[in-house]
């Protein structure tokens, strides 16, 4: 697609559900980032893929959290018996991937999560 | 860990003012972005610097690499209502593999009265 899409761009749940967030990222880009935001903070990094695979997911905080990317396109993240300091802006972005970039990312709009 | 300090946190100033917005650190990155991010959208990109001493300017925004690449400043000009927003800089750790994450400073929330 023209740019990076995300849905739900709002879901409100109750505490012990789960949710899922999905990102459609930049067609042809082979690079996907989680990241979490909280209000008027900065970003916080989740996971990465290069294709399919999640080379860093150290900044997952705990076991409830997990993505998945398929096809090299759509991504998922999964967060298991939500808890209310999950509640936040999950973002996601893409780039290209290729040798020459340096490090530019293009974001969604997010999807705004809320674990009442 | 690779920490980005951006300060100040908060900024409100009239109209026609000038700022400077400043990101530092204590490791090199291998380029710098910043990033403007509206209420309810994500951060949309404004420049990458990527050479040390490097200076880029986009209309009134001027943007700064410092000579070690561990620290960057944006500059506003004659600031304007439409300025208004959260400014983030972000670091990457390499241009070539491209492998990883950025990291991102707290940001700068921008307000410009009219």
């Amino acid at each position: 697609g023209a740019g990076v899409s995300q849905s739900p761009s709002n879901k409100v749940t109750e505490k012990g559900k789960d949710v899922e967030l999905r990102c459609d990222p930049i067609s042809g880009h082979t690079a996907l980032y989680w990241y979490r935001q909280s209000l008027g903070q900065g970003l916080e990094f989740l996971i990465y893929f290069q294709g399919n695979s999640a080379p860093d997911k150290s900044g997952l905080p705990s076991d409830r959290f997990s993505a998945e990317r398929t096809g090299g396109s759509v991504s998922t993240l999964t967060i298991q018996r939500t808890q209310q300091e999950d509640s936040a802006v999950y973002l996601c972005a893409s780039s290209s991937g290729r040798r020459s970039n340096t490090g530019e990312l293009f974001f969604g709009e997010g999807s705004r999560l809320t674990v009442l | 860990t690779q920490l980005l300090e951006q300060s100040p946190q908060f900024l409100s100033i009239q109209e026609g003012e000038n700022l400077t917005v400043y990101c530092n650190s204590s490791s090199v990155f291998s380029s710098l972005q910043w990033y403007r991010q509206e209420p309810g959208e994500g951060p949309v990109l404004l420049v990458t610097v990527v050479t040390g001493g490097e200076v880029k300017k986009l209309k009134r925004l001027t943007f700064q690499f410092g000579d070690a690449r561990k620290d960057s400043s944006l500059h506003i000009t004659a600031a304007q209502p439409g300025d208004t927003g959260l400014y983030l800089c972000a670091g990457a750790r390499s241009i070539f593999s491209n492998a990883g994450k950025s990291t991102f400073g707290d940001g700068t929330t921008l307000t410009v009265k009219p």
